[in-house]
């Protein structure tokens, strides 16, 4: 049972445009939802996380969106740059954060010059 | 801030034998520390959850006497794969918690055993 399903696999955007990531999660006892970013043979790191009691976060160029009634959230990426080219994995955890991830399977972005 | 630390970054060792791997919060105490095993070009899969002085909580489907994970101090915990086999061989990355819901990941661990 996959509890959090992530889409796009891939994702090609260009210089300067919205990089766009959603995901979508089954148990309703999770609470709190991160974003990280991989590069190749790197641990993740982590970009920005949303509570549901909020509906929208934005951290620089990067903007979690949040619809808890459909459960879904989404990343989005402004002025996407070469340098965003990563994996970027969705997470979900319960008790705030407390517990251990459920990660998404991850979006193999590349940001074309 | 919030920087962990692994070691070693990258492990070959014959089969049969046991392979330690140090995670550590450089700048912040971890009362909580989580140990994931990454497969190439797949997802994180949580292993455990280590807490400071107490056992470790392991999660279905993985082997506790083959992974023992150890929290001996707030700063430290170490996962010792025992009697390793070529289908340990994987990423494994530890993360801590800063605070009571931010985890922060070390850099990795590759296992490629021979």
């Amino acid at each position: 049972q996959q509890q959090v399903k992530q889409s796009p696999q891939s994702l090609i955007v260009q210089k300067g445009g919205i990089s766009i990531i959603n995901c979508a999660y089954e148990n309703t006892a999770f609470d709190y939802f991160p974003w990280y970013q991989q590069f190749p043979g790197k641990g993740p790191a982590l970009l920005i996380a949303i509570r549901p009691d909020v509906s929208e976060k934005k951290e620089g160029r990067f903007t979690i969106s949040f619809n808890k009634s459909a459960k879904q959230f989404s990343l989005h990426i402004m002025d996407s740059q070469p340098g965003d080219s990563a994996t970027y994995f969705c997470a979900a955890s319960k008790r705030g954060g407390a517990d251990g991830l459920t990660f998404g399977k991850g979006t193999h972005l590349i940001i074309q010059p | 801030g919030a920087v962990v630390s692994q070691h070693p970054s990258w492990v070959i060792c014959k089969s049969g034998t046991s392979v330690k791997i140090e995670c550590r919060s450089l700048d912040f105490q971890a009362t909580t520390m989580f140990w994931y095993r990454q497969f190439p070009k797949q997802s994180l899969m949580l292993m455990a959850t280590s807490n400071e002085g107490s056992k470790a909580t392991y999660e279905q489907g993985v082997e506790k006497d083959k992974f023992l994970i150890n929290h001996a101090s707030l700063t430290l915990s170490t996962l010792t794969v025992t009697s390793a086999h070529p289908e340990d061989s994987s990423f494994y990355i530890c993360s801590a918690g800063r605070t009571s819901y931010e985890q922060y990941f070390g850099p990795g661990t590759r296992l490629t055993v021979t």
